[in-house]
């Protein structure tokens, strides 16, 4: 089992640039959460999506900033024109569907640290 | 709106000297409390899930435990390998997947 997969693990941008982050879930899970972890401060909820779904959004900037999980391949979180203060760790989670409790056990990837020059 | 506070920030120990870490949190409906790990550039591990006051866990020399209004992280005659920084995460009643984090509390611990 490979657990959460993330790539680039590192990507370094120049302001105005693109970033491209992608996430794969573990096997059998098929919910993806998107966290965002900013130097000296705790993990902020992004996004949580299903497939092809956009579950819950309330954590994502208004501009700029977006997030798909297509029916194939892995989920992307997309920032276009990359400004210095999105510089931090990116981190996808993976869980199955709520168990009878309803609260989702979340795995987390390694992350992925985008450094906008 | 929902919040968690943990405390303290930082946490020096000596190796075998045992000490709680404290998460307090405001929710509008608890449907979990979470503990996570993270090691320096890694992602958070997971350790527990708590689900109602009282409730307790424990996985080696960590206990979990839960009221109300807070939950505490035990560490019983901790190790080197021990050192990281705890999380402590909430979801709410009316969230499906979205979890409130504390800002962590870093422990060293030293032989």
């Amino acid at each position: 089992n490979a657990g959460v997969m993330q790539n680039p693990r590192h990507l370094v941008r120049r302001r105005g640039q693109e970033a491209r982050l992608r996430c794969s879930p573990m096997k059998g899970h098929s919910h993806v959460y998107w966290y965002r972890q900013l130097p000296e401060e705790g993990l902020k909820f992004m996004v949580y999506l299903q497939k092809e779904n956009i579950i819950d959004e309330s954590g994502m900037p208004k501009e700029r900033f977006s997030a798909e999980f297509p029916k194939e391949g892995p989920s992307i979180l997309r920032i276009q024109q990359v400004v210095r203060g999105d510089s931090a760790a990116y981190f996808c989670a993976s869980s199955r569907p709520g168990q009878s409790s309803g609260a989702n056990v979340l795995t987390f990837g390694a992350g992925s640290r985008l450094t906008v020059l | 709106e929902d919040q968690v506070t943990q405390s303290p920030e930082a946490l020096r120990l000596q190796e075998g000297e045992s000490s709680s870490l404290n998460c307090s949190y405001t929710v509008s409906g608890l449907r979990g409390l979470f503990w996570y790990r993270q090691d320096p550039g890694k992602g958070p591990e997971f350790l527990f899930t708590l689900y109602s006051a009282g409730e307790e866990k424990e996985k080696e020399r960590l206990k979990a435990t839960l009221t109300k209004k807070e939950s505490f992280l035990h560490i019983t005659a901790p190790k080197p390998e021990d050192s990281a920084t705890y999380l402590c995460a909430v979801q709410a009643a009316d969230s499906w997947g979205k979890l409130q984090f504390g800002a962590g509390t870093q422990v060293v611990v030293t032989p």
